[in-house]
C-alpha cells in the first residue's frame, strides 16, 4: 500500500530564518507530488506542483521554493522566513503509476509551521 | 479560472439533524467535483466524487451529493449527524481530467449533542 511522510510535523522559527520540510511517498512511482499551505479561513492554496524529478511548476509568486531531488521526495524551502509563512503545509500525491486518473488526492499529516 | 464557492465557513447541527454543506462552481463544461474532510490536525481524506457518471454519488460514513448542473452546485448531505462529523469539509473542483484540483475556503461542521 501507498504511503505519505512529512516532517516535522510542528516547527516553530524567527523570522529571517531558512525552512525545510520534507515530504516522501512510499509503495508507489512517478507520482505526481504537491504542496499546499492552509491558513486559517482561507482554505487550501496550492504552492506548488511536480509531475517528475527536477520538474517544479509554481502557483504563486512567494517566498518559498521546492525541489524534487528524487521521485518519491519533495522538499519545500525558504532562505529567509516572513511572518506571513505562518501555516499548516501539506504534501499530497495522486495518479498511481499506470494507472488513470482518479482525481483523488493523498494527503499526508502535515506541518504546522510557526514564524515568530 | 475555474472556482469553487462554499457557502458558509462555519455550520453547526445538532446530533441527529440533517447536514448539509453547501458547494458551487463555476463553468460552462461539468466539472470534476469532489468533497475532502479533515480532522483536527490531519491531512484531508477523501469523502466522494463525482466524475460525470451518477448525479447523486455515495461516500463514506453514510456521507452524499447531488450534482445539479442547472444550479452549478454539488452540495454535501448526511441525515442524521454524528459527533464524530465534527470536522472541516472541502469541496473541490478539476475542469478537465488529468487537472490540478481547486480547493473551496472550507466548512468547519460543529455537531452538538
Amino acid at each position: 500500500s501507498q504511503t505519505i511522510h512529512q516532517w516535522p510535523a510542528t516547527l516553530v522559527q524567527p523570522v529571517g530564518s531558512p525552512l525545510s520540510l520534507e515530504c516522501t511517498v512510499e509503495g508507489t512511482s512517478n507520482p505526481n507530488l504537491y504542496w499546499y499551505r492552509q491558513a486559517a479561513g482561507r482554505g487550501l492554496q496550492l504552492l506548488f506542483y511536480s509531475v517528475g524529478i527536477g520538474q517544479i511548476s509554481s502557483e504563486v509568486p512567494q517566498n518559498l521554493s521546492a525541489s524534487r531531488p528524487q521521485d518519491r521526495q519533495f522538499i519545500l524551502s525558504s532562505k529567509k522566513l516572513l511572518l506571513s509563512d505562518s501555516g499548516f503545509y501539506l504534501c499530497a500525491w495522486d495518479r498511481l503509476a499506470g494507472g488513470p486518473w482518479t482525481g483523488e488526492l493523498f494527503f499526508g499529516e502535515g506541518s504546522r509551521l510557526t514564524v515568530l | 479560472a475555474q472556482s469553487v464557492t462554499q457557502l458558509g465557513s462555519h455550520v453547526s447541527v445538532s446530533e441527529g439533524a440533517l447536514v448539509l454543506l453547501r458547494c458551487n462552481y463555476s463553468s460552462s463544461v461539468p466539472p470534476y467535483l469532489f468533497w475532502y474532510v479533515q480532522y483536527p490536525n490531519q491531512g484531508l481524506q477523501l469523502l466522494l466524487k463525482y466524475t460525470s457518471a451518477a448525479t447523486l454519488v455515495k461516500g463514506i460514513n453514510g456521507f452524499e451529493a447531488e450534482f445539479k448542473k442547472s444550479e452549478t452546485s454539488f452540495h454535501l448531505t448526511k441525515p442524521s449527524a454524528h459527533m464524530s462529523d465534527a470536522a472541516e469539509y472541502f469541496c473541490a473542483v478539476s475542469m478537465e481530467y488529468g487537472n490540478k484540483l481547486v480547493f473551496g475556503a472550507g466548512t468547519i461542521l460543529r455537531v452538538k449533542s
